[in-house]
């Protein structure tokens, strides 16, 4: 069990450029979750994965951010025309449906919009 | 709507000094409350969880019970090491289909030797 993994760690973008983000899930997990995080605050839930499909999405979900998890494993999260309010960490966790819920957290990305 | 609150930070201890960081939650239902904590640039650790009333969660000397009288989850260690030094968050987990967490705003906590 390799827990969590996210890449990239750190991203520099500068204002009005796309990025994208990854997550790994632990494998058995079938949920999937984005947040963000900005400095001094705790995590607010973006949007969550049950296998490929996206079952809630958060107002703080613009449409310039989408996500997607393809085959049920790992998911993207990519942000368009990105805004220096973008500037936060990313983080995904995972959990496993009908156990006890409990999400584990990858060690996150963060994001710089210059 | 449902909402963490926490006590505040920096908390500032001396080593092997007595630890509480108040949390207290505001929720319909029973949530399962929980403890993550988070060590400098990197992601959310779990610390420990309750998921009904009276329920103790413990991990590491660190423990919180399961207060719905009071609606509290607080967090106590006797003896803090100065490696507990991070950002400790208390979360709610709430109990729709999609089993979120709703995050306090973290309290920090530095413990010098």
């Amino acid at each position: 069990d390799t827990g969590v993994s996210q890449d990239p760690r750190h991203k520099i973008t500068k204002r009005g450029q796309n990025v994208t983000f990854r997550c790994d899930p632990i494998s058995e997990h079938n949920r999937l979750y984005w947040y963000r995080q900005t400095l001094g605050q705790g995590p607010e839930f973006l949007t969550y994965f049950q296998n490929e499909a996206q079952l809630e999405k958060s107002r703080l979900l613009s449409d310039r951010f989408s996500a997607e998890r393809p085959k049920g494993s790992f998911s993207t999260l990519e942000i368009q025309r990105t805004e220096q309010g973008d500037s936060a960490m990313y983080l995904c966790a995972s959990s496993f449906q009908g156990a006890s819920e409990t999400q584990y957290f990858g060690p996150g990305t963060r994001l710089l919009v210059l | 709507g449902n909402s963490v609150t926490q006590m505040e930070g920096p908390v500032t201890l001396s080593e092997e000094a007595f630890l509480t960081i108040n949390c207290t939650y505001t929720a319909t239902g029973y949530p399962s409350l929980f403890w993550y904590v988070q060590y400098p640039g990197e992601g959310l650790q779990l610390l420990l969880k309750a998921t009904k009333a009276d329920d103790k969660g413990s991990n590491k000397g660190f423990e919180a019970t399961y207060r719905k009288e009071t609606t509290s989850f607080h967090l106590e260690k006797g003896s803090v090491q100065v490696s507990d030094s991070a950002v400790y968050f208390c979360a709610l987990q709430w109990m729709d289909s999609s089993y979120k967490l709703i995050f306090g705003s973290g309290t920090r906590l530095l413990v010098r030797p």
